[in-house]
């Protein structure tokens, strides 16, 4: 079956830690994005792309990082430097030129949780 | 930024009546769609309507889409325990691969 992959399902990060969100697509999207969703918020986009090798930030893209080596993969790493992560992350794909079609596929999301 | 502003907030209704849902945007859009999550999960596309059209349908759904007033409505009819979960809508403006989100309606279905 096609879809999205997020791992794990469940984070918890220390104080000063880097911690990596891990996203796969096997749906040959192009696009791939992620999202910060907290409890009875919207989702906030963090990050972005469009294509392999270029991505975008978002509107909440400072303590966040991301790469794009490989189509099928967009890691997100919540950096030290983000100073409330505490949330449920988001990862989603669409085709290139899908949204005006086919709208997003979202992965079943990470907890992220700071002890 | 988010755009989609969904009301009421919360809606809770017995088993087999009619669920309705609006959402109110503010920039122009290129289509608007709708999306369910329940609890603890992803998002799960719903519906899409363009710009042009007016109404759409799909099973038990049924958006309408007024671009003059920014607004879109959301009809879930003979709503069952299943359909219990958060609805957002969510906008996507012109050229545009983003999708800027509201923060959604919790419907409870009482069976």
């Amino acid at each position: 079956d096609g879809g999205i992959t997020q791992s794990p399902k469940y984070l918890f990060r220390k104080e000063g830690q880097n911690v990596t969100l891990s996203c796969e697509q096997n749906l040959n999207h192009d696009a791939m994005y992620w999202y910060r969703q907290d409890p009875g918020q919207g989702l906030r986009l963090i990050y972005y792309s469009q294509i392999v090798n270029d991505f975008q930030k978002g509107d909440i893209a400072e303590g966040y990082s991301v790469s794009r080596e490989k189509k099928e993969s967009f890691p997100l790493t919540v950096t030290s430097a983000q100073k409330n992560p505490t949330a449920f992350y988001l990862c989603a794909s669409s085709m290139s030129g899908g949204i005006d079609n086919y709208g997003y596929t979202f992965g079943s999301g990470t907890r992220l949780t700071v002890v | 930024s988010q755009q989609g502003e969904e009301d009421p907030q919360a809606l809770s209704i017995q088993e087999g009546e009619n669920a309705t849902m609006n959402c109110s945007y503010k920039t122009s859009i290129n289509n608007l769609q709708w999306y369910r999550q329940n609890s603890g999960r992803g998002l799960v596309h719903l519906i899409l309507i363009r710009s042009n059209e007016r109404e759409k349908h799909s099973g038990r759904l049924r958006v309408t889409l007024d671009t003059s007033k920014k607004s879109s409505s959301l009809l879930i009819t003979a709503s069952r325990a299943a359909d219990t979960a958060s609805y957002f809508c969510a906008t996507a403006g012109a050229g545009s691969y983003q999708l800027t989100f509201g923060k959604g309606t919790k419907l409870s279905v009482i069976p």
